[in-house]
């Protein structure tokens, strides 16, 4: 079965500097992965996708992701963080479900929280 | 556009009460999603629709029922709560991803759920 693993459940930063949120994947076939954010009382917002082509992603915020087959992994990194990127992550993977579609199973998140 | 509308965001149940929690989206999406978020485990889906009259089960599926008899909306019934379902409720709909890994989910807010 696929799956995701977030290695951290909470990654503490100061402001300015770099962070890596960490995602390990299994699967045995082709994947599509996900970065979500999740400000505090909200719902969840796609920060960036993996389909196919290049391994490297950008997405919103300033965030990009590289897919790495042979270490099976989708690290997000952001090379100067904000106070206001202090959020919830969620990494996720999308499996086929029922009537040939789609559906996400998600990573338990890490908690970044951004220090002045 | 409002996008996925939840209602209602706060409810506090008691044990073997049954309620509803409502899910609206305006997008014309044909799939729509049920998960719960529990600390430290992310998100788990618990049913989903990939059109109006077709339903399936997701990975925790206990405990509730659910139908779609219109393109919009998505209800969760919750038959006879009991304090194992407190938890944040998200609704989520997307395109129908098809095997593609199209699937971007737009999520609602939120309903946080208390049983006691």
């Amino acid at each position: 079965a696929q799956s995701v693993t977030q290695l951290d459940s909470q990654v503490p930063v100061f402001e300015e500097a770099p962070v890596e949120l960490r995602c390990n994947y299994s699967s045995s076939v082709s994947v599509y992965l996900f970065w979500y954010v999740q400000y505090p009382n909200q719902g969840l917002q796609l920060l960036l996708k993996y389909l196919s082509g290049s391994t490297l992603v950008k997405g919103i915020n300033g965030f990009e992701a590289e897919f790495n087959k042979s270490q099976t992994s989708f690290h997000l990194r952001k090379p100067s963080v904000h106070i206001s990127d202090t959020a919830e992550y969620f990494c996720a993977v999308s499996v086929m479900g029922g009537y040939n579609t789609d559906k996400l199973i998600f990573g338990t998140g890490t908690r970044l929280q951004v220090f002045p | 556009n409002a996008g996925v509308t939840q209602t209602p965001k706060f409810q506090v149940l008691k044990t073997g009460q049954s309620m509803t929690l409502q899910c609206a989206q305006d997008m014309n999406h044909e799939y729509m999603s049920w998960y719960r978020q529990d600390p430290g485990m992310g998100l788990r889906l618990i049913h989903y629709s990939v059109g109006a009259g077709i339903t399936d089960q997701g990975e925790v599926p206990n405990g509730y029922n659910v139908s779609r008899s219109t393109t919009e909306d998505f209800p969760l019934r919750l038959l006879s709560a009991a304090p194992s379902q407190t938890s944040v409720y998200f609704c989520a709909s997307s395109f129908t991803g098809l095997g593609q890994g199209k699937t971007e989910a737009f999520f609602g807010q939120g309903t946080r759920l208390t049983v006691v």
